[in-house]
């Protein structure tokens, strides 16, 4: 399957850790890349290459994979943080694909 | 950094096609992978397709767009299009272009979007 899975809504105490996964069996080739979107806004890119930072992107986002799972880690989530996050990666074909998306309410 | 700009909002009817452009101000498109990406109003990020300079311009498209979706190229005015005919009301959307370094980049650049209404 070509499919990426997350899950539909995560929620997190303010300054508590959480962590945004993504499954699909193009994981086991290809990084993941997180994007993060807020209402109203294009998405912006917060992660990629397993755990590479864009510039200007917080320290408390981390990335990891392992098999065919994707993880975006936000340690110490801020109110900021709140906000829809996808993860996007490749095919064997070539295609792009990206999951269905992550709520994520910072409480 | 480079920057991508999209044309106008659009209206059409049921049935109806819509072409909506992208340009790299200051950079030769044809040299830049472009990919189409659309929100539909509540819902997911959709990938549409891509053009990989790389590959000899190949284009590539989403399985579920194949058949409707067209990318274009035209080099004289350093435009890219994205054309999605027999529109319906599932069409109606935000459609980004975005742009990675090469293929299997991440997409670390992004348009400001068109929103597409298709509406009787």
């Amino acid at each position: 399957s070509s499919d990426l899975t997350q899950d539909p809504a995560v929620s997190v105490a303010l300054g508590q850790t959480v962590t945004i996964t993504c499954q699909g069996d193009s994981l086991r080739s290809y990084f993941a890349s997180w994007f993060q979107q807020k209402p109203g806004h294009a998405p912006k890119l917060v992660m990629y290459d397993e755990n590479s930072r864009p510039s200007g992107i917080p320290i408390r986002f981390s990335g990891s994979s392992s098999g065919d799972t994707a993880s975006l880690t936000i340690a110490g989530a801020q109110a900021d943080d709140e906000a829809d996050y996808y993860c996007n990666s490749r095919d064997n074909s070539g295609r792009h694909l990206f999951g269905g998306g992550t709520k994520l309410t910072v409480l | 950094q480079v920057q991508l700009v999209q044309s106008r909002a659009e209206v059409k009817k049921p049935g109806a096609s819509v072409k909506v452009s992208c340009q790299a101000p200051g950079y030769i498109l044809s040299e830049l992978t472009i990919h189409w990406v659309r929100q539909a109003p509540g819902k997911g990020l959709e990938w549409m397709g891509g053009f990989d300079p790389e590959e000899g311009g190949e284009i590539v498209y989403s399985q579920k767009f194949q058949g409707r979706f067209t990318m274009t190229e035209d080099t004289s005015t350093d435009t890219q299009y994205m054309e999605l005919s027999s529109l319906r009301s599932g069409d109606t959307a935000m459609y980004w272009c975005a742009t990675g370094h090469n293929w299997d980049d991440p997409f670390d650049v992004w348009g400001p979007g068109t929103l597409v209404t298709v509406a009787a």
